[in-house]
């Protein structure tokens, strides 16, 4: 089993729609969350972490943790085509540290 | 502008040859990684380093060794390239503490062997 789980999609929706992207994970010394999104033929970008447990918000994404269920999310809000990618979770046990990252789910938002 | 550069885009090489990955980032960063990625399975750790002539074995090292005798360079090296390494190989740099949340990659190498 992999430490950490993540449904690949691909998810579609239209657009102005709230997508909801979730991952599971087994090992509870992970402190740091992470998302991270990856436009094809590019390498991925950092869009949020956050530590331990709570939620967090950036504009358009929420991210939250829920370090009990081991169990992290992001939602993305009013979805644009340009959100189109490939969300890949990721994890650590300290900052600095190596990260432990999901499959990847493939998002697809329509005009 | 942070930078994490990887040498080549895409690379196709014949079985059993020695193929060098180079990677090198203009950050300063004390953690330097390399991943594989592939369909399905995400990013997967092959190697780090956290220091100059400094590694540690990720998840999949089998098949692949690694040299950082600078801080800004990190290469890769499969000594004798198989089918199953075809991959994307994915560079990335990161502060060494608690600044190094955030983890910056490279645009990735997609190797071919044949």
């Amino acid at each position: 089993q992999k430490e950490v789980e993540q449904d690949p999609g691909p998810l579609s929706v239209p657009e102005g729609a709230i997508v909801s992207l979730n991952c599971t994970y087994s090992n509870s010394a992970f402190q740091y969350f992470m998302w991270y999104r990856q436009y094809s033929r590019k390498g991925p970008e950092l869009l949020m972490y956050t530590y331990s447990s709570g939620n967090k918000e950036d504009g358009r994404f929420t991210a939250q943790v829920d370090k009990s269920s081991k169990y992290i999310s992001l939602f993305i809000r009013d979805s644009q085509p340009s959100d189109s990618a490939t969300y890949l979770c990721a994890m650590s046990r300290a900052a600095g540290n190596k990260l432990t990252f999901g499959g990847g789910t493939r998002v697809l938002v329509k005009p | 502008d942070v930078k994490v550069t990887q040498s080549s885009r895409y690379l196709v090489k014949r079985t059993g040859e020695k193929v060098f990955l180079e990677c090198v980032q203009d950050m300063d960063h004390e953690n330097m990684f390399w991943y594989r990625q592939d369909p399905g399975l995400g990013l997967r750790l092959i190697y780090f380093s956290y220091d100059v002539k400094m590694k540690e074995k990720g998840d999949i090292p089998e098949g692949y060794s690694v040299s950082r005798e600078k801080k800004e360079r990190f290469s890769l090296i499969l000594e004798s390239a198989s089918t199953n390494q075809t991959s994307m190989y994915l560079c990335a740099s990161s502060l060494l503490g608690t600044g190094g949340t955030e983890a910056f990659f490279g645009q990735g190498t997609r190797l071919t062997v044949v």
